[in-house]
């Protein structure tokens, strides 16, 4: 009954070899959230998808891109990945971006990523 | 700007007994939102609950108890007799509602809770 699903939950890339990390839904929400979490750091976000509006934050390098293609999919690529950018990658969904009972960020199982 | 503080950056307890996870937070608006998740060693997020700030009643669910007082701005997570399987990262989270907010939680540091048998 997973609702939000990281695929893989490991992976291991080469210092400057793109990466394409993989979030789906099936709780048929309308944004989707990447997020960046490193050794015992809480969470960072990186960016989200209202639909299909792409929202980054400030100080999200321009390494890192994202692709909505359907309301289900959700990826996250690294263009040129260096050793700090080893972390767990987290993706959310919620059901609306402001809502009283429809904001709760729900969460998949995060994809480790490792940069040799 | 926002802000949330978990001064306890590890706790460690023997099963049964009860522990207590603080959580502070700041913010300048009037209308806002709590959240705590518990992260165990698998990694995923695990939502706990949610609690709006025009809503201070306490919550129970289970072993788990929630004390929001705005007059200290503190969110306290409480578990009683813990279990082994409580053993994880928990974070306490803040966001704002309304105007430009577009869902952004801002998370606490997070605190180690491990429970011995």
């Amino acid at each position: 009954d997973a609702m939000v699903i990281q695929n893989p939950r490991y992976q291991v890339t080469q210092f400057g070899k793109p990466v394409t990390l993989s979030c789906s839904q099936t709780l048929n929400h309308n944004v989707m959230y990447w997020y960046q979490q490193k050794s015992s750091q809480a969470p960072k976000l990186l960016f989200h998808y209202y639909d299909k509006d792409f929202n980054n934050e400030a100080d999200t390098p321009d390494n890192f891109q994202s692709r909505r293609p359907n309301t289900s999919f959700c990826f996250l690529d690294i263009r040129s990945p260096g050793l700090g950018d080893a972390a767990m990658y987290l993706c959310a969904t919620s059901r609306t971006l402001d809502g009283p009972s429809t904001d709760t960020q729900y969460f998949g199982p995060g994809t480790r990523l490792t940069v040799l | 700007a926002q802000k949330v503080t978990q001064a306890q950056t590890e706790i460690s307890v023997v099963e049964k007994e009860d522990v207590t996870l603080d959580c502070v937070y700041e913010t300048r608006d009037t209308t806002y939102y709590l959240f705590w998740y518990k992260q165990p060693p698998s990694g995923e997020l695990v939502f706990l609950i949610r609690r709006n700030s025009f809503d201070e009643q306490n919550e129970i669910s289970g072993r788990y108890s929630w004390n929001f007082q705005k007059s200290t701005s503190s969110f306290n997570f409480t578990i009683t007799a813990s279990q082994v399987v409580d053993s994880a990262v928990y974070f306490c989270a803040l966001r704002n509602a309304g105007g430009t907010s577009y869902g952004k939680l801002t998370f606490g540091q997070g605190t180690i809770l491990t429970v011995h048998p």
